[in-house]
């Protein structure tokens, strides 16, 4: 059983370009979480989203950055216009859903912003 | 607001004493909690976790302890080992949601 799978796992821009950070939840989980990690720091709740849904938004600046999690395929999360104060690691995790708590996190992407 | 303490951000152990970890959090309904441990560039792994309907639970030389009136939670390592050394995430789900708050990390070493 595959566990949390993200790509890339390093991602290199520069200012102004966009950055799209994929995540494949482990077979039969439907609930994924983003994360950003600064160096030295803790886990920074982004996104909850359920398949086809965003639960949860309010850790995601309100501009730039966007999560989806379609019905078919990954969870994609989008940074437009990067800037270099984006540059982290992004992780993502997932859970089975309703009457579990557990995550379960996948190896991250780092994000470098040039 | 929602938000958890954690203390001491660095701690450093010889191998085969024990290191306890303590966190503080904000949501008094919060009724989940859960351990993590992060090595260098990889990913967090849980580690134990405990919910508000016990006070203590215990997993070989892990344990974690929960006081809600105090809203504090604490890990506990008995005979450290080397690899045990890693940074140590608590983290608290905020009541009503699937939202999880993690502490700062704890960055432990244990001396050989």
């Amino acid at each position: 059983n595959a566990g949390v799978m993200q790509n890339p796992r390093h991602l290199v821009r520069r200012r102004g370009q966009e950055a799209r950070l994929r995540c494949s939840p482990m077979k039969g989980h439907s609930h994924v979480y983003w994360y950003r990690q600064l160096p030295e720091e803790g886990l920074k709740f982004m996104v909850y989203l359920q398949k086809e849904n965003i639960i949860d938004e309010s850790g995601m600046p309100k501009e730039r950055f966007s999560a989806e999690f379609p019905k078919e395929g990954p969870s994609i999360l989008r940074i437009q216009q990067v800037v270099r104060g984006d540059s982290a690691a992004y992780f993502c995790a997932s859970s089975p859903g309703t009457g579990s708590d557990t995550q379960y996190f996948g190896p991250g992407t780092r994000l470098t912003v040039l | 607001g929602e938000n958890v303490e954690q203390h001491p951000s660095t701690l450093s152990v010889q191998e085969g004493d024990s290191a306890v970890i303590k966190c503080t959090y904000s949501d008094s309904a919060s009724n989940y909690f859960p351990w993590y441990k992060q090595e260098l560039g990889k990913r967090p792994q849980l580690i134990i976790d405990i919910r508000s309907n016990v006070g203590e639970k215990k997993d070989q030389r892990i344990a974690v302890t929960l006081n809600k009136t105090a809203k504090h939670f604490s890990l506990h390592i008995t005979e450290t080992q080397p690899e045990d050394s890693a940074v140590y995430f608590c983290a608290f789900r905020v009541s009503g949601t699937y939202k999880y708050i993690f502490g700062t990390g704890t960055r432990l070493k244990v001396l050989a």
